[in-house]
């Protein structure tokens, strides 16, 4: 079963502007996230990650959000470059756990 | 420091043959992943080791898929015989504890074509 999920598949912002991801989970033991970032031919790189005591956690341009009582989380990107065109990936796992769910992946698109 | 190392990068062989997959996890990482990663979708999980011990295999499929991290460090993932629906990325990872929460450190990956 999809335990996270990602519903938008790609997105496209112009440069400059905020780049908006979500995610979705269904798993109510989760309580750490994470953000990655994965460029073609490459592996996925860790950006940023939130755990449950926090509802925002901030890193440059970067910020996460994570709203519990919904089982959603989201990644902000202000303001959005053309080096930020990559797929991101949402995971979820329960903190100290290895055992880590990732969502499919939103292709974010930032023209210049 | 030197990042996971994958190889080999490609791989593409026929239904039916065997195929193996290399990784180097970064020095001092103790927990090594290997994840499956079919088109359009993300990772998926197949094994995890802790040192040289696997603890959890359940999503590998025994019947052909086989791994080994012989000594703690390196690994190899092996698929015999390969099927048409092995086609994917191998990725492998590793992290240093649990100290660092859940932060995994992927290395390239292995594109696997059966043909």
């Amino acid at each position: 079963d999809q335990q996270v999920k990602q519903n938008s598949p790609s997105l496209s912002v112009q440069e400059g502007r905020i780049s908006i991801l979500n995610c979705d989970y269904t798993n109510s033991m989760f309580d750490y996230f994470l953000w990655y970032k994965k460029y073609p031919a490459e592996g996925p790189t860790f950006l940023i990650s939130i755990s449950s005591i926090k509802d925002k956690n901030e890193d440059g341009r970067f910020t996460v959000f994570l709203n519990k009582s919904a089982k959603h989380l989201s990644l902000h990107i202000v303001p959005s470059q053309p080096g930020d065109s990559a797929v991101y990936f949402c995971a979820a796992s329960v903190y100290n756990n290895n055992d880590m769910r990732f969502g499919a992946g939103t292709r974010l698109t930032v023209k210049p | 420091e030197a990042g996971v190392v994958q190889s080999p990068r490609y791989k593409i062989i026929e239904k039916k043959q065997p195929v193996a997959f290399w990784c180097n996890p970064i020095s001092g990482h103790n927990t090594l992943y290997w994840y499956r990663q079919n088109l359009g979708q993300g990772p998926e999980l197949l094994i995890r080791y802790e040192n040289e011990e696997a603890v959890d295999d359940s999503q590998l499929p025994k019947d052909r898929f086989s791994a080994e991290r012989l000594k703690g460090v390196d690994s190899t993932l092996k698929i015999q015989p390969a099927e048409l629906g092995d086609s994917a990325v191998y990725l492998c990872a590793s992290s240093l504890d649990s100290r660092e929460g859940n932060i995994q450190y992927f290395g390239a990956g292995t594109r696997l074509s059966v043909l």
